[in-house]
């Protein structure tokens, strides 16, 4: 079955730098790879994914990138702000025509001001 | 993206107990999910919720602890059945609204619960 790793764990940056966060998949049938923010207390928020016909995808200060060889796929944040504090997750949909999501295992993401 | 509610949105149980958890969604979509999130950890997907059957379970959960009822394409339920202190945990639903082909999974707010 699929398996998705996420690293690092956690990931400390100086308000105004770049952050990526990288995930490797295993099964190379699945298709979609979502990113999902979640604060304290609150629900799961998707904030960008990436279908496997793509290489790239870019949302104002948030972009992914995916690299189907490989398998991994990596988000990148640029610019950061103490509102980008959180835990990030990244999942892959289980095989080509699943709609099972696999989550890593998260990334806490602290920006310091 | 759909409105999605659950019920309750937390509550402290003791062990031994049952708690069912609802969640209603504001339009009819394709997919229900139900996922656990352990203090500090990742979400892991407990059951698909299928319209008019049975749920599917992912594997290490089982029907008989985790009961679960789809009975049209905007509400479902789950039920954590004699509970202990190792249930305690965030339990969210998720949807995929939309058309066929839809991807994207939108998460309810969570039910926050602890066994005692």
């Amino acid at each position: 079955g699929e398996n998705v790793e996420q690293h690092p764990s956690t990931l400390s940056v100086q308000e105004g730098d770049s952050a990526v966060i990288k995930c490797t998949y295993s099964d190379s049938a699945s298709n979609y790879f979502p990113w999902y923010k979640q604060e304290l207390g609150k629900r799961p928020q998707l904030i960008i994914d990436i279908r496997s016909n793509v290489g790239e995808k870019k949302d104002q200060r948030i972009a992914v990138t995916l690299n189907k060889t490989a398998k991994h796929f990596s988000l990148h944040i640029t610019e950061t702000q103490p509102e980008d504090s959180a835990v990030y997750f990244c999942a892959a949909l289980k095989g080509e025509y699943g709609n099972k999501l696999v989550f890593g295992a998260g990334t806490i993401l602290r920006v310091k001001s | 993206s759909a409105v999605i509610s659950q019920k309750p949105s937390r509550d402290i149980c003791q062990r031994g107990t049952s708690l069912t958890i609802q969640c209603q969604v504001d339009s009819q979509v394709t997919m229900m999910f139900w996922y656990r999130q352990q203090p500090g950890q990742s979400l892991t997907l407990i059951a698909t919720a299928n319209q008019g059957s049975e749920a599917t379970y992912e594997s290490g959960f089982v029907i008989d602890k985790f009961p679960i009822s789809r009975p049209n394409l905007t509400f479902s339920t789950l039920t954590v059945s004699n509970m202990s202190p190792e249930d305690s945990s965030i339990y969210l639903c998720s949807v995929v609204p939309g058309t066929r082909g839809e991807k994207t999974q939108y998460f309810g707010p969570g039910t926050r619960l602890l066994v005692l």
